[in-house]
């Protein structure tokens, strides 16, 4: 079956660096994406990998392997704002989006 | 404001009744897609419909029809609702069904009793 983990839950302080990671077993694979949903909010597209490496948008990157089923999403410089879930979902052979459940990040002052 | 639009906002259902949860878009997307949100769970594909006139069974498709007879409107409806289908329902679209990323409506809150 097909299958993305993520960790449920992470706590981070303001100002810090958070690591977040997401690991995936699918059915083919046609690219990855974050999204960030804030309670009580529909999920908005944070980024998107199809070819191994790094994407830098401003405090937030996402890195993809491909070989290793893996990707993360860096986020700097933490403020009290980016407390959300964060949704990894990866397109497969059948370009349908498979999701995970989301981690759930809470940021400390 | 360009976007997805869902109506109602939330809503409370007696067991057995008929609904409607309706979706607009006005981004011209080919595709649009209902998925439903439960604690401690992804979201999960309902319907989905690649262009307009075609349609498409997801992961949790029972109990659930869509239609979709233009670009812009895609309602779901519960024919018979259970309170098994207490969940928010989100609408999403995205510019074709194998490119680009999805841009979601606001959720529509529906509890079964």
């Amino acid at each position: 079956g097909q299958n993305i983990d993520q960790p449920t839950e992470m706590t981070a302080t303001e100002g810090a660096i958070v690591q977040i990671n997401c690991t995936y077993q699918t059915s083919g694979f046609n690219g990855l994406f974050w999204y960030q949903q804030h309670a009580g909010e529909a999920p908005t597209f944070l980024s998107y990998n199809v070819l191994d490496g790094l994407e830098e948008k401003g405090r937030f990157s996402s890195f993809l392997s491909r070989s290793k089923g893996y990707s993360y999403l860096l986020l700097k410089e933490l403020q009290m704002k980016d407390s959300a879930s964060y949704l990894c979902a990866v397109r497969d052979s059948n370009y349908q989006l498979i999701w995970g459940a989301g981690t759930k990040l809470i940021i400390k002052p | 404001i360009a976007g997805i639009t869902q109506a109602p906002t939330s809503q409370i259902l007696a067991a057995g009744r008929r609904m409607t949860l309706r979706c607009t878009q006005d981004m011209r997307h080919n595709a649009m897609y209902w998925y439903r949100q439960d604690l401690g769970l992804g979201l999960r594909l309902i319907h989905y419909s690649n262009t307009a006139g075609t349609t498409g069974k997801g992961e949790v498709p029972d109990g659930y029809s869509v239609s979709r007879a233009n670009t812009d409107d895609f309602p779901l409806t519960l024919a018979s609702a259970v309170p098994s289908q207490t969940s928010v329902y989100f609408c999403a679209s995205s510019e074709g069904s194998t490119t680009g990323e999805l841009f979601f409506g606001e959720g529509s809150r529906l509890t079964v009793l």
